[in-house]
């Protein structure tokens, strides 16, 4: 299995630029979540899907982000307008079905940086 | 929501020696306490797991004890090799909620 895959690994943008951050979950995992990890705030979960539907996305910070699953495979968050304190790393992460203890498995990471 | 914090942020220990991370938790009801690896570079890495039914888990060099009572978990980590220099974060989730709450993290330093 390939794992969670991301894309960009690293992107430097201009303030004001729009990001998008793709990710290919796991086959056959039917939850996606998307987490922001900054050295101040550690690990924080965005927003999370089941079924490639949003579940809970009041981790959310702002009406700047937004992040969409139009199938099984895929998913992106965007950023629009990117702001320097957006600059983190964005995991994606899968896993399968909602038993306790079920693993979720992270992406390497999209390594954001706006100026 | 859960609180989770960790602690020593920073930890350093000679190749050999024994390593030990402690989490409290503040949601009585949370019943399942993964322990994730990161290594500069990569995503975290679950590498133990442990649910509320059971006091202790063991895995080779990797062991994680529960206290319910006191609301605290430990990863311990015996004969540490350079290998396992990397963050560590501990997390809690409450049974039938999806959302992981995740400690800071500790960095663990072997020295050799």
């Amino acid at each position: 299995d390939a794992g969670v895959i991301q894309s960009p690994r690293h992107e430097v943008t201009e303030m004001g630029q729009e990001v998008t951050l793709r990710c290919k979950p796991i086959s056959g995992h039917d939850y996606l979540f998307w987490y922001r990890q900054t050295m101040m705030r550690g690990l924080e979960l965005l927003i999370y899907f089941n079924n490639n539907v949003p579940i809970d996305d009041s981790g959310m910070p702002e009406d700047r982000f937004s992040a969409k699953m139009p199938n099984a495979s895929f998913s992106t968050l965007k950023i629009q307008p990117s702001e320097p304190r957006d600059s983190a790393v964005y995991f994606c992460a899968s896993s399968l079905g909602t038993a306790d203890g079920n693993t979720i498995y992270f992406g390497e990471g999209s390594w954001l940086t706006v100026v | 929501g859960e609180n989770v914090e960790q602690h020593p942020s920073t930890l350093s220990v000679q190749e050999g020696d024994s390593a030990v991370i402690k989490c409290t938790y503040s949601d009585s009801a949370s019943n399942y306490f993964p322990w994730y690896k990161q290594e500069l570079g990569k995503g975290p890495q679950l590498i133990i797991d442990i649910r509320s039914n059971v006091g202790e888990k063991k895995d080779q060099r990797i062991a994680v004890t529960l206290n319910k009572t006191a609301k605290h978990f430990s990863l311990h980590i015996t004969e540490t090799q350079p290998e396992d220099s990397a963050v560590y974060f501990c997390a809690a989730r409450r049974y039938g909620n999806n959302r992981l709450a995740f400690g800071k993290g500790n960095q663990v330093v072997v020295i050799p």
